[in-house]
């Protein structure tokens, strides 16, 4: 039981270029989000996911986007990077109204 | 919108000393949780201890335990018995209890363990 994992642990990107994070959990869970956390902040939500197929906006979903195709997968995908996406992301998923995070992703954009 | 606060964005405890740490949420929810999550340097986000708003007894998971005042809309997380591993960001968050809630979290404070 790995628990959430995230895929790749660090990135640099260069401004315009484009990537997609992926987040897997073994556990069954329905619920899934991805969050961002700037220096001297706490984690802010992006994108979240009530179950397989289904996608919803946080609070700074712009310049993001997810897919949620199979239940145990969700990914944040990155079109166009700017530098102010620069940050750590965390993907979690949900059981009985806790969130269980992942190590997080390092990511700059440059 | 619901708010969480954390005053203190540093503390710092001798070894084996207790430490108190604040938060305040703002909610007109009436059925929420509360959780305090600690992360490292490793960035691993690891959850502490968790509170549901309908208990009136204080969650306790082992030298952790809080001090949930909901009429005050605060919740203090205690550490007893401090320990060097104990040394992390600490964050207090707060989710509705409905469904794909997601959580809101205040913005830290950093624990420092002196030995």
């Amino acid at each position: 039981n790995a628990g959430v994992t995230q895929t790749p642990k660090f990135r640099v990107l260069k401004t315009g270029q484009s990537m997609t994070l992926l987040c897997a959990q073994d556990m069954n869970h329905e619920y899934m989000y991805w969050y961002r956390q700037d220096p001297g902040m706490g984690l802010r939500l992006i994108h979240y996911s009530v179950g397989e197929g289904t996608t919803a906006k946080g609070e700074v979903p712009d310049g993001y986007n997810v897919s949620r195709l199979k239940k145990q997968n969700f990914l944040l995908g990155l079109e166009s990077a700017a530098p102010s996406q620069t940050s750590v992301y965390f993907c979690a998923s949900r059981f009985a109204d806790t969130q269980y995070f992942g190590p997080g992703t390092r990511l700059t954009v440059l | 919108a619901q708010t969480v606060t954390q005053s203190q964005p540093e503390m710092s405890v001798q070894e084996a000393e207790t430490v108190t740490l604040s938060c305040t949420y703002d909610t007109s929810e009436s059925d929420y949780y509360l959780f305090w999550y600690k992360q490292p340097p490793s960035r691993q986000m690891i959850l502490v201890i968790r509170q549901e708003a309908y208990k009136q007894q204080n969650a306790t998971e082992n030298r952790f335990s809080v001090n949930f005042q909901k009429a005050a809309k605060s919740f203090s997380l205690k550490i007893s018995d401090s320990q060097l591993g104990d040394a992390a960001m600490y964050f207090c968050a707060y989710t509705r209890r409905t469904s794909g809630s997601r959580l809101t979290f205040g913005e830290g404070t950093q624990l420092t363990v002196n030995p």
